[in-house]
């Protein structure tokens, strides 16, 4: 079993659409995680941290973590062709621990 | 968040031979680190490089093949030795972030090699 497992999709929302984004991880240490977005060709690009369980909200993103049940989603709301990219989850249980990163999801959001 | 760039930004290289990947950053950061992506599988870390010490190379991954350098607290560089079509892949480098917020990394652009 993966330590963090992700839907590797592709996804395709026609826009204006939420988009639910999720990764589950088996590593109960674990109590920093990342949402980081990948455009082709391009390096990933961190959108969102947060620690422990709880809701973030920025903008139209919202990262949401379950610890209890070791689930973290990414919610896009109002998505855009922008939006289209592959989103990587990243968790760690912090101080010099490595970084884990899930396999990505492929989204497309249709104009 | 930091600048980071890469050299080269892609590359096509034969069988057995070498290539040397060059990242650089806009501010002075401890630690840096070297990632692989291939197609379908997640970020893999290659090794740790602080500046002025050894690398840490994580478990499958080994100094003859992958030798890295961090002259100073702005530069490193990745080699890839001994090429094969194995090692085709997306390399990657990243540093920690200065906010203070633990394993928050900034990624550069990548290098996009193909071997033959």
């Amino acid at each position: 079993q993966k330590e963090v497992e992700q839907d590797p999709g592709p996804l395709s929302v026609p826009e204006g659409a939420i988009v639910s984004l999720n990764c589950t991880y088996s590593n109960s240490a674990f109590q920093y995680f990342m949402w980081y977005r990948q455009y082709s060709r391009k390096g990933p690009e961190l959108l969102m941290y947060t620690y422990s369980s709880g809701n973030k909200e920025d903008g139209r993103f919202t990262a949401q973590v379950d610890k209890s049940s070791k689930y973290i989603s990414l919610f896009i709301r109002d998505s855009q062709p922008s939006d289209s990219a592959t989103y990587l989850c990243a968790m760690s249980s912090g101080g010099y621990q490595k970084v884990t990163f899930g396999t990505g999801t492929k989204l497309q959001v249709i104009p | 968040s930091a600048v980071i760039s890469q050299k080269p930004s892609r590359d096509i290289c034969q069988r057995g031979t070498s290539l040397t990947i060059q990242c650089q950053v806009d501010s002075q950061v401890t630690m840096m680190f070297w990632y692989r992506q291939q197609p379908g599988q997640s970020l893999t870390l290659i090794a740790t490089a602080n500046q002025g010490s050894e690398a840490t190379y994580e478990s499958g991954f080994v100094i003859d093949k992958f030798p890295i350098s961090r002259p100073n607290l702005t530069f490193s560089t990745l080699t890839v030795s001994n090429m094969s079509p194995e090692d085709s892949s997306i390399y990657l480098c990243s540093v920690e972030g200065r906010g203070g917020r633990d394993n928050e990394q900034f990624f550069g652009p990548g290098t996009r090699l193909t071997v033959l």
